[in-house]
């Protein structure tokens, strides 16, 4: 069983649409988090988010935004794609402060933006 | 920080030799640390962790090492074999936000 999970794999878009990529984990984390990872293979921390609070990383464009139904799931909204965005987007969740635990990934989605 | 011009640093070695993947981190208040593997087209996978009362842990064919007062953490993977070609992360968790911070990571090659 997979357990973080995210779709599409893929995404190809053209710029200016609004995509969305979901995410879902079965390990009962309480925290969920997004990463970019550029072509330079560097991972960089988008959101994390609880059930108390979402914390932003402040460079990243309001053009992105999470959102999360529930516990077990964190979606990343992305609108007015620019060729820029184009990267591979990681979920991943863990059990937060104050007793860390290791970040279980997905595979990734990449995205083409066109 | 961003890793802006910088190529991934790439690590070579021999099957059946010992490998050594070196990390500086940046804040002294980090109290845990986690290597992670990432192979193409996969999302990064745990190796290791460390907690900050420790200075050494092994796992199954690796040891990770923390210094703490050069800030400094490694891996060492023994009897590298061609599945350990991968790249290469440490993180360490940052206590203000909540998350995980990356190294720029390193690309280890195992040469038949």
């Amino acid at each position: 069983d997979t357990a973080v999970s995210q779709t599409p794999k893929y995404l190809v878009t053209q710029m200016g649409n609004d995509k969305s990529i979901k995410c879902e984990q079965n390990l009962g984390h309480d925290t969920m988090y997004w990463y970019k990872q550029d072509s330079k293979k560097f991972l960089k921390i988008m959101f994390s988010y609880n059930n108390k609070e979402l914390i932003i990383n402040e460079t990243v464009p309001n053009r992105f935004s999470p959102k999360s139904p529930d516990k077990a799931h964190l979606n990343l909204h992305i609108n007015s794609l620019e060729l820029g965005d184009s990267a591979v987007y990681f979920c991943a969740s863990s059990q937060g402060a104050p007793v860390w635990s290791p970040l279980h990934f997905g595979n990734g989605t990449r995205l083409t933006v066109t | 920080g961003e890793s802006v011009g910088l190529h991934l640093p790439t690590l070579s070695v021999q099957e059946g030799d010992n490998s050594i993947i070196n990390c500086a981190y940046s804040n002294s208040a980090s109290d845990y640390f986690i290597w992670y593997k990432q192979e193409s087209g996969k999302g990064p996978q745990f190796i290791i962790d460390i907690r900050s009362n420790m200075d050494k842990r092994q796992g199954q064919r690796v040891t990770v090492l923390l210094n703490k007062t050069v800030k400094h953490l490694s891996l060492q993977i023994a009897a590298t074999q061609p599945g350990d070609s991968a790249v290469y992360f440490c993180a360490e968790n940052e206590v203000e936000g909540q998350n995980f911070v990356f190294g720029p990571g390193t690309r280890l090659s195992v040469l038949p």
